[in-house]
């Protein structure tokens, strides 16, 4: 099946570093990648999506500055926390679908296992 | 605005079932998911709905009245490794997700 991988796992860093975190899709192509993130006991909040080949579209209230998100190839997108501070410190996820264009809107969704971001 | 309701927290015992709500409201509507998630993992797929009825899958049956903006998860023969997290996601008219906090459900032997 659709198997999507994000690394790290985890990652704790100090206040004003960047921290990258990978999604590849292992067994498909991804066009589009999403990215969310979840603070305890809440609901996931899409950060952005991320389209191959152009520029992220970003949900509002997201910094597009200080997460930059690349996705330079069909199988790969990375999301950069830039100057992360202790109120970026999350879960976040990745998430894609092995279809595209309209027959992907109402397929579900592959998850990463996520990225738990500790910024001390 | 658009919104998704859904309890906070259940209980169920082990070798029961539960039956886990959901009220939406969104600018149009292109169907219903329900994800499973566990402590500090990622979601996993359970369902999707878009026509009116019942969906069976095995243990997990999932309905939908779109008249009605609700939906409901069911789960049979609870079993301890259901203690999770179910969320609800509605797909608006922009086919944009739309998720519900989660129902983080606790069965108990």
């Amino acid at each position: 099946g659709a198997v999507v991988s994000q690394h790290p796992s985890w990652v704790i860093c100090k206040s004003g570093t960047s921290v990258k975190i990978e999604c590849r899709s292992l067994d498909f192509q991804a066009t589009t990648m999403f990215w969310y993130r979840q603070f305890p006991k809440q609901s996931l909040m899409l950060m952005a999506t991320s389209n191959e080949g152009s520029k992220a579209t970003y949900e509002q209230g997201v910094e597009k500055d200080k997460f930059l998100i690349n996705h330079a190839s069909l199988t790969l997108s990375t999301l950069t926390v830039t100057s992360a501070h202790p109120e970026d410190s999350s879960f976040y996820i990745c998430s894609a679908s092995p279809l595209t264009g309209e027959s992907s809107y109402n397929s579900p969704l592959h998850f990463g296992n996520g990225t738990r971001l500790t910024v001390t | 605005g658009q919104n998704i309701d859904q309890p906070t927290e259940m209980t169920a015992t082990e070798g029961a079932i539960v039956q886990i709500n959901c009220t939406y409201q969104t600018s149009g509507f292109n169907g219903l998911f329900w994800y499973q998630q566990h402590a500090g993992e990622a979601p996993t797929f359970l369902s999707y709905n878009v026509l009116d009825g019942l969906e069976e899958k095995g243990r997990f049956s999932s309905f939908l009245s779109r008249s009605k903006g609700y939906s409901y998860l069911l789960l049979k023969e609870l079993q301890m490794k259901d203690s999770a997290s179910y969320l609800c996601a509605a797909l608006d008219s922009n086919y944009q997700l739309i998720w519900g906090a989660g129902t983080k459900l606790i069965i108990k032997p």
